[in-house]
């Protein structure tokens, strides 16, 4: 069965610098990977996509992800971490019923 | 806003009430969905509907009856709930769900608490 994981709770970053949210899948057939963010007391938004090509992905508020096939992965990027970016970060997949399957989600929080 | 609305925000009832979370999609969307939202876990989705046709039903337990009288609108209707059915519940939208690349428009949410 598909399924995705997000090893970390939480994690933190200061302003300015990278960040790096892990998610790591397990599918049967071709992965269709996306992420969304939740910021407080809202509903999730769409950030971005794998689908096929380019393993680099570049998505919404400059957040990019890397697909990475031999480890089964897609991480979340980003060049320089901003305050706003605090959220809660869920990771999914596309699974063969045509269900999104997400993670556990990975709580960001940017330290001025 | 995403064009998915959600009501009531927060909602407090006791075990032996009766009521209704509701949901509007202002998208033209043929696909609507009903997700509950716990700590630390997964999301878990609970019912999906396409075309106003009951497509999903994740073993869901019958406290929970969901109803979409059309392709706009979508109502999960509770009663006798536990303490445990407390979380988050969030409704979404999308185009098609057979589209391998469709993404979600998401409500704000009902925080339900059950007392």
């Amino acid at each position: 069965a598909q399924s995705v994981a997000q090893p970390e709770d939480q994690v933190n970053v200061a302003e300015g610098n990278p960040l790096t949210v892990k998610c790591t899948y397990s599918v049967s057939g071709n992965p269709y990977l996306f992420w969304y963010v939740q910021y407080p007391n809202r509903g999730l938004q769409f950030l971005l996509k794998y689908i096929t090509g380019d393993n680099l992905v570049k998505g919404s508020y400059g957040f990019e992800a890397e697909f990475n096939k031999s480890q089964t992965s897609f991480h979340l990027k980003k060049p320089s971490a901003l305050v706003s970016d605090s959220a809660l970060y869920f990771c999914a997949v596309r699974d063969d019923t045509d269900k999104l399957i997400f993670g556990t989600g990975t709580r960001l929080q940017v330290f001025p | 806003e995403t064009g998915v609305t959600q009501t009531p925000r927060h909602l407090v009832m006791g075990m032996t009430n009766k009521k209704s979370l509701k949901c509007e999609q202002h998208l033209g969307h043929n696909a609507m969905y009903w997700y509950k939202q716990s700590a630390k876990k997964p999301l878990e989705l609970m019912f999906v509907y396409s075309l106003e046709e009951r497509v999903e039903n994740n073993s869901v337990p019958s406290r929970f009856s969901p109803e979409c009288p059309n392709s706009s609108h979508l109502f999960l209707h509770l009663h006798t709930l536990q303490p445990e059915d407390s979380a988050l519940y969030l409704c979404a939208s999308s185009q098609d769900r057979t589209v391998v690349n469709e993404k979600l428009f998401f409500g704000s949410g009902t925080q339900l608490s059950v007392l």
